[in-house]
């Protein structure tokens, strides 16, 4: 059974950078189906994708946090990673890792296993 | 504002059955697969249902999905105090280029 565990600090200061990293275990990191990502849910409301990197490291993000973001792999360590730079209180909110898995009937993706969610807080 | 619509909440008594639009367009739900997510309370999204209508291992066939145009719908039949959930609708959007989600939609058994 795939597990994902993030860490890092549970508040950050307005202007200053967001770093979660994602443990993955039970399962490869290497298959080339799967896409490891981040998707985000503030307080009280919906699901905001925010990103997605490949075991090679190819990288895709959503656009209207792509200026501020980047996400890297380390599948040596069966480890992925999230910066967002230049935070504010919007950036507030659970962050939860994600694997995407490739459905090759469909040429589609689904986010099949999520990690419990990590409260981050953006205050001074 | 989420660039798919769902209603915020719907409710039934307990074994009756309860449905869940989701609306989009052309550039989302209109041109791919539609995924649904369970979040029970305090918890994570769990993956429910995939490629618009089929239920992933260990999902019960209470729950079901269907995908028309533009608009998908997830029903749950013979609902359980244990289906008190938010639940979201998920598919990429082809303009905005990135994976969009609804509102989320909270069941709850009367």
């Amino acid at each position: 059974q795939v597990q994902l565990q993030e860490s890092g600090p549970g508040l950050v200061k307005p202007s200053e950078t967001l770093s979660l990293t994602c443990s993955v275990s039970g399962g490869s990191m290497t298959i080339s189906t799967y896409f490891w990502g981040w998707i985000r849910q503030p307080p009280a409301m919906g699901l905001e994708w925010i990103g997605s990197v490949s075991h090679s490291g190819h990288t895709y993000y959503n656009p209207s946090l792509r200026s501020r973001l980047t996400t890297s792999v380390d599948t040596s360590k069966s480890q992925f990673s999230l910066t967002l730079s230049s935070v504010t209180a919007a950036d507030t909110a659970v962050y939860y890792c994600v694997r995407q898995s490739y459905d090759i009937l469909t040429d589609y993706y689904v986010f099949d296993y999520w990690s419990q969610g990590s409260l981050v807080t953006v205050s001074s | 504002q989420s660039v798919l619509t769902q209603p915020p909440s719907v409710s039934a008594a307990p074994g009756q059955k309860v449905i869940i639009s989701c609306s989009g367009s052309t550039s989302n739900i209109g041109r791919g697969f539609i995924s649904w997510y369970q979040q029970l309370p305090g918890a994570a999204p769990k993956f429910l249902i995939y490629d618009n209508n089929k239920r992933p291992s260990g999902i019960p066939d209470r729950f079901s999905a269907s995908k028309s145009g533009t608009s998908a719908t997830l029903g749950i039949t013979g609902l359980q105090t244990g289906d008190e959930a938010e639940y979201y609708c998920g598919t990429w959007d082809n303009s905005l280029s990135a994976w969009v989600f609804g509102g989320g939609t909270k069941v709850t058994v009367l």
